[in-house]
């Protein structure tokens, strides 16, 4: 079956704008999680979503960062205002029970 | 939270050899889950190992949860398996927020 999907796979922007990542999570699955990873580091965790509320939102790095997800289905995260630090890779995972499967990936580049 | 230690840091090989890589965490835990990060960046599920022993092909892996570590082996290495191998947790129940070590990097020559 499909796997977790992500878009856009690659969004360079400009210091200041604002974006938005899709991630499709494995039909079925009720969790969905996004993590971050920058350059040469490993994954730090931001938000957990279990069906359509959030239990788990303690790694959001500030207010400029949100998320949301419709229909136990697609979330997206906001970033708005975009600052150079937020250059990483957005990885989304979902789950049913407890192993978690990732999606490639979205690098973002702020310039 | 939950500390979750990798060693070693960095791994060369050549072809052919077997390894050991370990993961400890502070906390007991109900899930663990062992990852291989490919040179594109994809994680890729090896093991959802919580106790217990597990083998996939030439890969295996233990996990002592009571002396909270947890053992990745691989055997006949190949160039393949080259690439970063996280250990990740979660504390308190099998779903929530994955606790990830800082990784093995391997590295397999031909």
């Amino acid at each position: 079956g499909a796997g977790v999907s992500q878009s856009p796979s690659n969004k360079v922007t400009e210091k200041g704008k604002d974006v938005e990542l899709r991630c499709d999570p494995i039909s079925g699955h009720t969790a969905l999680y996004w993590y971050r990873q920058r350059l040469g580091q490993g994954l730090e965790f931001l938000i957990y979503f279990q069906g359509n509320s959030a239990p788990d939102k303690s790694g959001l790095p500030s207010d400029r960062f949100s998320a949301e997800r419709t229909g136990e289905s697609v979330s997206t995260l906001t970033i708005q205002r975009t600052q150079q630090e937020d250059s990483a890779v957005y990885l989304c995972a979902s789950s049913l029970v407890n192993t978690q499967y990732f999606g490639p990936g979205t690098r973002l580049t702020v310039l | 939270g939950i500390q979750v230690e990798q060693s070693p840091p960095d791994l060369i090989l050549q072809e052919g050899a077997n390894s050991t890589l370990r993961c400890n965490f502070s906390d007991s835990v109900n899930n663990l889950q062992w990852f291989h990060q490919n040179p594109w960046g994809q994680l890729i599920n090896l093991f959802y190992i919580p106790s217990g022993t597990k083998q996939n092909g030439r890969l295996s892996a233990t996990t002592v949860a009571t002396e909270r570590y947890s053992l990745l082996y691989i055997s006949s290495s190949q160039t393949t398996d080259s690439g970063v191998y996280f250990c990740a947790v979660v504390r308190g129940s099998t779903l929530g927020r994955l606790y990830f070590g800082r990784g093995t990097q391997l590295t397999v020559w031909p």
